[in-house]
């Protein structure tokens, strides 16, 4: 079974600071599908940024970027300028396009940031 | 546009008890996911329903676990007799398409403790 692994279940940040959270994972597959969600105390998960695996070029979403290691099997999340409202714990996953419909999860980074 | 939604938000039961957990999708979404996590640890796929079908049911953790989706639009997820082990936070999830690079939509999910 696929594995995501998020080796740092707590993190802060200086707001206005950037941040990283990393994320690895374990497939044989080469196509598949990255994201990462953001769950914000209380409140729903959300979609914060997607990669497909066949793309080089790293996804951006505003503030949030990602640095796509295929052969390293990494998909780090970077929080740039980070703000009070980016306090949330963070998910990684992956997901395969035909083999399956669920989400393999991390288990979270909660971030901190700090006023 | 209204988003998933998930009743009750948290739930306290004794062991032996039964509990029945809702799910509301987006309106107009066929794809409607379950997921648990339970404290600390990662994320996991509990079972997908494709309309009032169910596409996926891989990661049921046994025959206590009852889940529906009768007319294809909310779903519950029943457990009966509820352990200890059983406590967590289930989400609920929802996607119009069911491709690899679609996004789920999650629901705030339901906080169950089992005592």
């Amino acid at each position: 079974a696929q594995t995501v692994t998020q080796s740092q279940p707590e993190m802060s940040v200086q707001e206005a600071e950037t941040v990283t959270l990393s994320c690895t994972y374990d497939t044989s597959e080469s196509d598949y599908y990255l994201f990462w969600y953001k769950q914000p105390p209380s409140r729903q998960m959300i979609l914060v940024i997607r990669q497909e695996a066949y793309k080089q070029q790293n996804a951006t979403e505003n503030r949030f970027s990602v640095n796509f290691q295929k052969a390293a099997k990494s998909f780090s999340l970077k929080i740039s300028d980070s703000q009070l409202g980016d306090a949330a714990m963070y998910f990684c996953a992956y997901r395969e396009p035909n083999t399956g419909n669920q989400f393999y999860f991390g288990t979270g980074t909660s971030l901190t940031v700090i006023p | 546009e209204a988003g998933v939604t998930q009743f009750p938000s948290h739930s306290v039961i004794e062991k032996g008890q039964t509990v029945t957990l809702r799910c509301d999708p987006i309106s107009g979404h066929d794809n409607l996911y379950w997921y648990r996590r339970v404290m600390g640890k990662e994320i996991k796929f509990l079972l997908h329903f494709v309309k009032e079908s169910k596409q996926d049911e891989s990661g049921m953790p046994n025959n206590r676990f009852l889940a529906e989706r009768t007319g294809g639009t909310y779903s519950t997820l029943k457990v009966q007799p509820a352990e200890l082990e059983d406590s967590g936070v289930y989400f609920c999830a929802s996607s119009q398409l069911n491709l690899g690079a679609d996004t789920q939509y999650f629901g705030p999910g339901t906080r169950l403790t089992v005592l």
